[in-house]
Formats: structure tokens, sequence, C-alpha cells
């Protein structure tokens, strides 16, 4: 079955520190990968996306995210932190069933 | 201009009542989607409308009705309210219906059920 997996509920990073969220995939077919921010009260926006070709994308706000197919992953990273990072981030793929499974999420916190 | 919008942002109301939730969406976009998103932040697709057609109905109480009167709105329809309805619902849009189609989301609506 499809799924989706953050391990990481929790992060915890201090300002102008290095970033790595995890996510890993069950999919049978080459997969479209997403990643989506939530803000406190506010909806999702999409960061970055992967469908084929070059496996580093690179996204918004300075995100870029590496798909590895051997491991199943899709890992979003950022080289230094801003405190306005601080939000839910979820990743996503896309099926053949024309949805969306989302992982359960990670909460960024960012310490000034 | 905002792309996808949702009414009400915050319903509270009782158990056993009948609430609806709007959702516009002005991107001329086919598909459009509800999601339940719970306590725990887990994010779950309900429906999904493809120019006013029913694609994607996942096993979601039948309480529950959507309705598109075009493909730019998608309504939320829930009967008889019940305690675990509470949640925020995210209503999407997608050009298409592909699973490589990028969604975007409106600001939700937090739904309380008292």
């Amino acid at each position: 079955a499809q799924s989706v997996t953050q391990p990481d509920i929790h992060i915890t990073v201090s300002e102008g520190a290095s970033l790595e969220l995890r996510c890993n995939y069950s999919y049978g077919a080459t997969p479209y990968l997403f990643w989506y921010v939530q803000s406190p009260g506010q909806g999702l926006q999409l960061l970055l996306k992967y469908f084929s070709g070059d496996t580093l994308v690179q996204g918004i706000k300075g995100f870029e995210a590496e798909f590895k197919r051997s491991q199943s992953s899709f890992n979003l990273r950022k080289p230094s932190v801003h405190w306005s990072d601080a939000a839910e981030y979820f990743c996503a793929v896309g099926t053949g069933t024309y949805k969306y499974i989302f992982g359960t999420g990670t909460r960024l916190k960012v310490l000034a | 201009d905002t792309a996808v919008s949702q009414t009400p942002k915050y319903l509270v109301t009782q158990m056993g009542n009948d609430k609806s939730i709007k959702c516009e969406q002005n991107l001329g976009h086919d598909t459009m989607y509800w999601y339940k998103q719970d306590s725990k932040k887990f994010l779950k697709i309900m429906f999904s409308y493809n120019n006013k057609e029913l694609i994607i109905n996942e096993t979601v109480p039948n309480r529950f009705s959507p309705k598109s009167p075009d493909k730019a709105h998608l309504n939320l329809h829930i009967n008889s309210l019940e305690l675990g309805d509470s949640a925020v619902y995210f209503c999407a849009s997608s050009q298409r219906r592909g699973e490589g189609d990028t969604q975007y989301f409106g600001p939700g609506t937090r739904l309380t059920v008292l």
C-alpha cells in the first residue's frame, strides 16, 4: 500500500543552523513527491515538488530536497534556518488514483 | 486576490446540527478537493471533484455531502454533526486531476462541535 512516513514528529534547531527533515515513501511506480509548509493557523503552501529528472529540487524560501530512489526518500533541507521557518512541514506523494497521501508532518521549532 | 477561499474560517456548533462550508477557487482549475486535518495534524482526503463530477470519495460517513454547483465551487455539507467531526477542513484545487498536479490549499475552516 502507498504510504508516506515522516519519522520526526518534532525538530528543534537554532536559528542559522542547517535543517534536514526526513520523508520516506512507499509507492510502486515513480512517485510524484511534494513538500508543503503550514504556518500556524494557515493553509498549506507548496515548497517544492519532484516529478522526474534532476534528483535535487530547488524550492521557495531557500529549501531544497533530494530524491533518492534507492532509499525511497525525499528529504527536505535548508542550509540556514530563519525564525520564520517555524511551522509544520508535510511530505506528500501523488498516487495513481489522483490523490495525495500526506505524511503525518514534522513540527519545526526555531530557537533564537 | 485569494486563489482558494473558504468560508467560514471558524465554525462552532452543537452536536446534531447541520452546517455547510463553502469553497471557491479563482484559478480556473478543473479539480477540487476536501481534506480533513485532525487534532494530530494528520491530513486525509475526503472527496475530489473534477469538472463537477465526483472522482474520489474516501470512506467518509454519508452525513458528509459535497456539492459542486460549478467547477469553481465545492461546498461541504455536514448533517447531524458529531463530536468527532471537530477538525480543520481544507479545500484545495489543482489544474487537472493528475497525481502530479500541484494542489493549492485554502486557509482552512476550523470546525468545533460541542
